[in-house]
């Protein structure tokens, strides 16, 4: 079974700059969930869809952020404009279960913003 | 007080060592609770599940204490690929919202 996809595996921009994450999650999981995983810390969830509808999205900064799932597949998650703190990893991952099931992670976009 | 709390560590034990870590959690409402593994730089993978009456998967037991809410995960007999960070995750904001603890830090040396 494919694991979920995400790309680019790796970005370098600059402050101000807009840059967009892609996710193509495990076939069949209703539910995909966008992390953003800052260097010591756990991962902290910015949105959550079931289907092609959004769950939660209380921790994403929407002056800057933005995600979508269109047909209840693949994600992007945009940044724009970037800022420094935004340097993280960007964690995609699905769950088959509607709630509270196990969560099978992509293996992250890591951004850096200068 | 933070929704999910763990000691970040790192625990440091030698080889064939026990050793327990504690996460605790404050929405009494949680539903489910889960462990999961991070190796350096790798994505987060799933250790096990807990369950209310406990269990254990080979050397590692999980137990919940929905009284006083915590959950816990004890390594047995600890090998030097047990090395990474352990996250727990508490799903029960609202509609199941998983909500990470920062992880805890185990180094295993010879």
């Amino acid at each position: 079974e494919a694991g979920v996809a995400q790309s680019p595996r790796y970005k370098i921009i600059e402050k101000r700059q807009s840059v967009a994450f892609w996710c193509n999650p495990i076939s069949g999981h209703a539910t995909l969930y966008w992390y953003q995983q800052i260097l010591g810390q756990g991962p902290k969830l910015l949105i959550q869809f079931q289907n092609n509808g959004v769950v939660d999205d209380s921790q994403l900064p929407k002056d800057r952020f933005s995600a979508e799932r269109l047909k209840g597949v693949d994600s992007t998650l945009k940044i724009q404009p970037a800022k420094l703190e935004d340097s993280a990893v960007y964690l995609c991952a699905s769950s088959l279960e509607s709630l509270g099931g196990t969560q099978y992670f992509g293996p992250g976009t890591r951004l850096l913003v200068l | 007080r933070k929704e999910v709390e763990q000691d970040p560590g790192p625990f440091n034990v030698p080889e064939g060592a026990t050793v327990a870590f504690n996460c605790t959690y404050s929405n009494s409402a949680s539903q489910s609770f889960f462990w999961y593994r991070q190796d350096c730089r790798k994505e987060p993978k799933l250790l096990m599940s807990v369950y209310s009456s406990g269990n254990e998967d080979g050397r590692f037991t999980a137990q919940l204490n929905r009284a006083s809410q915590y959950i816990s995960l004890l390594i047995r007999d600890s090998k030097l690929s047990d090395s990474a960070t352990y996250l727990c995750v508490v799903n029960g904001r609202g509609s199941y919202i998983p909500t990470f603890g920062r992880g805890t830090s185990l180094i295993v040396h010879p």
